[in-house]
């Protein structure tokens, strides 16, 4: 089975920039997704990594380390409207591809 | 920007009754996900469709749940009997690929949010 680790709350202020830490155990692994969720809200997708090293897009960026199964999100120049919960999620490998399995998210809360 | 779109967005329904959730995913989209998301808690996948094709339900808890995607387009799962546990948000969501190349994503519908009292 899947399991991943990710911390239950983080707070920073505007501008600053915070990093949420994701730590898997896994029986299949092909790649660590992100996603961004607003209060009530669906869950968007940000970011996506197969390899290790870092992928950026715009003020987010995310990182793996595939050999210590971790994954980190990277937001820069934080924003109000930033404050979400924020999921990773394993991506299994064939013959599951496709198939999702997710932290039970960070809650970010971005401070004036 | 096309969407994924689930109805009904809020339902209602004491424990013992019926439910049905619908989804209609991204046209051209292949692959189809049912998840259940309890508050504050990461969403858990309960059925994916390729297709018409059921390829994953191990988590469904197919006493009482069941899901079709008859033509391979839009799909619809199913309480019945609703237990006062099933509270939580169903999504929906649709990939082009079902996760065959890196680049292929998920994309989630609004999602129903049931109330079983």
């Amino acid at each position: 089975g899947q399991s991943l680790e990710q911390p239950s709350e983080v707070t920073a202020v505007e501008g600053a920039i915070v990093q949420i830490n994701c730590t898997y155990q896994t029986s299949g692994f092909y790649g660590l997704s992100w996603y961004q969720q607003h209060d009530g809200g669906a869950p968007t997708f940000l970011s996506y990594n197969a390899l290790d090293g870092l992928e950026e897009t715009g003020r987010f960026s995310s990182f793996l380390s595939r050999s210590d199964s971790y994954g980190y999100l990277l937001l820069q120049e934080l924003q109000m409207k930033d404050s979400a919960s924020y999921f990773c999620a394993v991506r299994d490998e064939y013959p599951n591809a496709g198939k999702s399995t997710f932290g039970d998210g960070t809650t970010l809360t971005v401070k004036p | 920007e096309a969407e994924v779109a689930q109805s009904p967005r809020y339902k209602i329904t004491e424990k013992s009754q019926a439910v049905a959730f619908w989804c209609d995913p991204i046209s051209g989209h292949a692959t189809l996900y049912w998840y259940r998301q309890i508050l504050g808690q990461g969403p858990e996948l309960l059925v994916q469709f390729q297709d018409e094709s059921v390829v994953d339900d191990s988590q469904l808890p197919k006493d009482r749940f069941s899901a079709e995607r008859l033509k391979g387009v839009d799909s619809t799962l199913k309480i019945q009997p609703a237990e006062l546990g099933d509270s939580a948000m169903y999504l929906c969501a649709s990939s082009p690929l079902a996760g065959r190349t890196s680049t292929d994503t998920q994309y989630f519908g609004p999602g129903t949010r049931l109330t079983v009292l």
